[in-house]
């Protein structure tokens, strides 16, 4: 049973451009959650999708975008890269109407804006 | 303040030694709880869910004071292997987790 992809596993951008992150949810599991985590701190929430919807969202700005396809997989796309958007960027998959629920959490996508 | 606020750490302690730790939350609707372990430079993985009643596996305890927003973790007979970073996280609205910044374990020989 493979659990959640993610990849790439490292990208290097520099500032402006734009990237594109990648995420397979563990088998049976139809939610998909972004978090972004800073050296040093806990996972910051980003969003959340189900049914292809994005139902939650942190306080992130609009720069951070997402889509969910009809295999539950999911990307996060980061517009205008910033200095400050350089972290480990998290993917957990659950299955959302089996609560309370835990989640599972990828390898990550670690990525570097010089 | 932070939603979800831990002890700083870091935590340097003997093999054998029993360590706890802190988690405090602010959002009294907040509904389920869990610790999530993650190693240096990995995801976090799930450690254990948190009930009222208090759980415990192995050599690990979970407790959750609801009426305090408490949460706390308590391992005993430390292990090498237990060195890690230890995360309390906090669900409000359904799958919406909150972490907190984690405490950092380091089991000395």
């Amino acid at each position: 049973d493979a659990g959640v992809t993610q990849s790439p596993t490292h990208l290097i951008k520099t500032r402006g451009q734009q990237v594109t992150l990648r995420c397979s949810p563990k088998s049976g599991h139809d939610t998909v959650s972004w978090y972004q985590q800073a050296l040093g701190q806990g996972p910051q929430f980003i969003f959340q999708y189900y049914e292809e919807e994005e139902r939650q969202r942190g306080n992130f700005p609009d720069r951070f975008s997402g889509h969910q396809y009809p295999n539950y997989s999911s990307e996060l796309n980061v517009n205008a890269l910033l200095l400050g958007d350089s972290a480990l960027y998290l993917c957990a998959s659950s299955q959302r109407m089996v609560g309370p629920d835990t989640q599972y959490f990828g390898p990550g996508t670690r990525l570097t804006v010089l | 303040r932070k939603e979800v606020e831990q002890d700083p750490g870091p935590f340097n302690v003997p093999e054998g030694a029993t360590v706890a730790f802190n988690c405090t939350y602010s959002n009294s609707a907040s509904q389920s709880f869990f610790w999530y372990r993650q190693d240096c430079r990995k995801e976090p993985k799930l450690l254990m869910s948190v009930y009222s009643s208090g759980n415990e596996d192995g050599r690990f305890t979970a407790q959750l004071n609801r009426a305090s927003q408490y949460i706390s973790l308590l391992i005993r007979d430390s292990k090498l292997s237990d060195s890690a970073t230890y995360l309390c996280v906090v669900d409000n609205y359904g799958q919406n987790f909150v972490f907190g910044p984690g405490t950092r374990l380091s089991v000395l020989p």
